[in-house]
């Protein structure tokens, strides 16, 4: 049973706009949230990340968002660019263990 | 420094036969984990390691997979026989500790077709 969620496998955006990714987890347990980056043909990279203990991390362009109440985490990309194009995944630390989310393919349209 | 290191990077097989995949972390890191990358299910843990002792092996999916790690520089996963249901991208990803939530970094990974 998948105990992080993302509900949207694509997300196209015009450059320069705002890319928004979204991920919901169902174990309040998790105390530390992870974002990777994944182009073809490569493995994942890790991206930004969060503490339970936090709402906000921003690393550039790049601002992760976390709602505990919610149980839900986002991924603020601004401005978006072509470069950005990738699958992103949300990850959610746990047990000794991440669990990812299925990953959201985002195009970037120039 | 070089990262995490897997073979093949592509392999095709017929079903029922033996699959060999390879992974080489990076140099000092305690922990080793294998992925499996699927639409349906993103990527699922399959075996992770700490110190070259196998500690959740919960996701391997059944009996024909298996997985070792003889020493701190290299670990195989073994399909055994193989079937078309297990073709996906497999990752290797290693990380130097648990205690404070760092990052993994993982291989390229391993495209394996079972036709």
């Amino acid at each position: 049973d998948q105990q992080v969620k993302q509900n949207s496998p694509s997300l196209s955006v015009q450059e320069g706009r705002i890319s928004i990714l979204n991920c919901d987890y169902t174990n309040s347990m998790f105390d530390y949230f992870l974002w990777y980056k994944k182009y073809p043909a490569e493995g994942p990279t890790f991206l930004i990340s969060i503490s339970s203990i936090k709402d906000k991390n921003e690393d550039g362009r790049f601002t992760v968002f976390l709602n505990k109440s919610a149980k839900h985490l986002s991924l603020h990309i601004v401005p978006s660019q072509p470069g950005d194009s990738a699958v992103y995944f949300c990850a959610s630390e746990g047990a000794n263990n991440l669990f990812f989310g299925t990953g959201t393919r985002l195009t970037v349209i120039p | 420094d070089a990262g995490v290191i897997q073979s093949p990077r592509h392999e095709v097989t017929e079903m029922g036969q033996e699959v060999t995949l390879r992974c080489k972390p990076i140099s000092g890191h305690d922990y080793l984990f294998w992925y499996r990358q699927t639409m349906m299910r993103g990527l699922e843990l399959l075996i992770y390691f700490n110190n070259n002792v196998p500690i959740d092996d919960s996701g391997m999916p059944e009996d024909r997979f298996s997985a070792k790690m003889p020493n701190a520089s290299f670990s195989t996963l073994k399909i055994q026989p193989s079937e078309p249901r297990d073709s996906a991208v497999y990752f290797c990803a290693s990380r130097p500790g648990l205690g404070n939530a760092g990052e993994l970094f993982f291989g390229e990974g391993s495209r394996l077709t079972v036709l």
